[in-house]
């Protein structure tokens, strides 16, 4: 049982376009929600996270909001570019950000 | 300061063998993990360490064993290697809410 679901699975946007990955969670026990972007060939890499104490976050062109009562947060990067092509991960944690649950995944793939 | 170091990068296993995946930190963080990641699974928390001497079970921890006796190291051993152990493994270290993630080895069993 996916404690944290992930959608889409994959995504393709044009250059300058907003992409959105939507994340879903049952464990009303999580407190730390990260984002993760890897590169092929490459490991995981913390991008952003969010508290369910605020609703939204935003760095430079990418910002998670975060609906508590839905339990439901999503990335959105705004003015895509190619090189933000990678595969992007939600996660949730519960233990001062130890022992991550990840979604599944969602592969992006911008075109110029 | 290379963070976090995974060895060896690919490796490929027949069924029943063991191996033991290596992984060290010079992050002077405690706690340390392994993940091991599958298409449409994301990655799956397999044991952690919360320091030297002190280990413990994630979500897929069955048929891996680990240890912990200082703060830089962390093996994953395998003990018989199964097909259904093909996968990329990682390792992770943090300290607070930041995980920090090696390069990953790939292993195949056949």
């Amino acid at each position: 049982q996916q404690q944290v679901k992930q959608s889409p699975q994959s995504l393709i946007v044009q250059k300058g376009g907003i992409s959105i990955i939507n994340c879903a969670y049952e464990n009303t026990a999580f407190d730390y929600f990260p984002w993760y972007q890897q590169f092929p060939g490459k490991g995981p890499a913390l991008l952003i996270a969010i508290r369910p104490d605020v609703s939204e976050k935003k760095e430079g062109r990418f910002t998670i909001s975060f609906n508590k009562s839905a339990k439901q947060f999503s990335l959105h990067i705004m003015d895509s570019q190619p090189g933000d092509s990678a595969t992007y991960f939600c996660a949730a944690s519960s233990n001062a950000g130890n022992m991550l649950t990840f979604g599944g995944g969602t592969r992006l793939m911008v075109k110029p | 300061n290379a963070g976090v170091t995974q060895t060896p990068k690919f490796q490929v296993l027949k069924t029943g063998q063991s191996m033991t995946l290596q992984c060290a930190q010079d992050m002077n963080h405690e706690y340390m993990s392994w993940y091991r990641q599958d298409p449409g699974m994301g990655l799956r928390l397999i044991h952690y360490s919360v320091g030297a001497g002190i280990t413990d079970q994630g979500e897929v921890p069955n048929g891996y064993n680990v240890s912990r006796s200082t703060t830089e190291d962390f093996p994953l051993r395998l003990l018989s290697a199964a097909p259904s152990q093909t996968s990329v493994y990682f390792c992770a270290t943090g300290q607070g809410y930041e995980q920090y993630f090696g390069p990953g080895t790939r292993l195949t069993v056949t």
